[in-house]
């Protein structure tokens, strides 16, 4: 069974600049998460869906974070006009019931 | 405030010496879960432990629910155990909204 992939691996932009990234979760799993976890911290949720629909994005910066999840399977994740502070890993993660699966993350550095 | 404390933030080891990691947390926690990242690689679940003692393999967790606190021992450590421990909770039982600790660093060399 394929794991939760992730894509691009990594990523380096210049201040003000967009990226978009993108989950494959386990096929079967209707919970989906994004976490961005900074350098020697802890990861931190940013928002999870539940099919199609989102169900928390308290910690979701708005102004400048999107995330959708169109059809309830792949989920793309979007920063407009990067800051450095946004440096991290971004991980995504699904789950089926309770025990949530990471991909690899998406390394993000910022200029 | 910082949920989820983690100690040490560190720690150096010789290969087959035992590693002690411990796990502090402000709030009630319904479910917790000890996770293993490698270094560049993805979270792994270890074990989730909300209360009480659990072993798989050379790892052994205590939670103590009413002190807020949970330790993960690891024994014989081996070269391959090396990477980062993080500590979550779950305060609403579901599994959806993990609260990690930084993590703790372990190096285990030959």
């Amino acid at each position: 069974e394929a794991g939760v992939t992730q894509s691009p691996r990594y990523a380096v932009l210049q201040e003000g600049q967009a990226v978009s990234f993108w989950c494959d979760p386990i096929s079967g799993h209707d919970t989906l998460y994004w976490y961005q976890q900074p350098r020697d911290q802890g990861p931190q949720l940013l928002v999870y869906f539940r099919d199609e629909a989102v169900i928390d994005n308290s910690q979701l910066p708005s102004d400048r974070f999107s995330a959708v999840r169109p059809k309830g399977t792949n989920s793309t994740l979007k920063i407009q006009s990067a800051k450095q502070g946004d440096t991290a890993t971004y991980l995504c993660a699904s789950s089926f019931q309770y025990e949530q699966y990471f991909g690899p993350g998406t390394r993000l550095t910022v200029l | 405030g910082q949920q989820v404390q983690q100690s040490p933030a560190s720690l150096v080891l010789q290969e087959g010496e035992n590693a002690e990691l411990q796990c502090n947390f402000s709030s009630t926690a319904t479910q917790l879960q000890w996770f293993y990242q490698s270094p560049g690689g993805s979270l792994v679940s270890l074990l989730s432990n909300p209360s009480g003692t659990k072993h798989t393999g050379r790892l052994t967790s205590t939670t103590v629910t009413k002190e807020r606190r949970s330790s993960l021992h690891i024994s014989s450590s081996q070269t391959t155990d090396s990477g980062t421990y993080l500590c979550a909770i779950d305060q609403q039982g579901t599994g959806s909204k993990l609260s990690f600790g930084k993590g703790a660093k372990l190096t285990v060399s030959p």
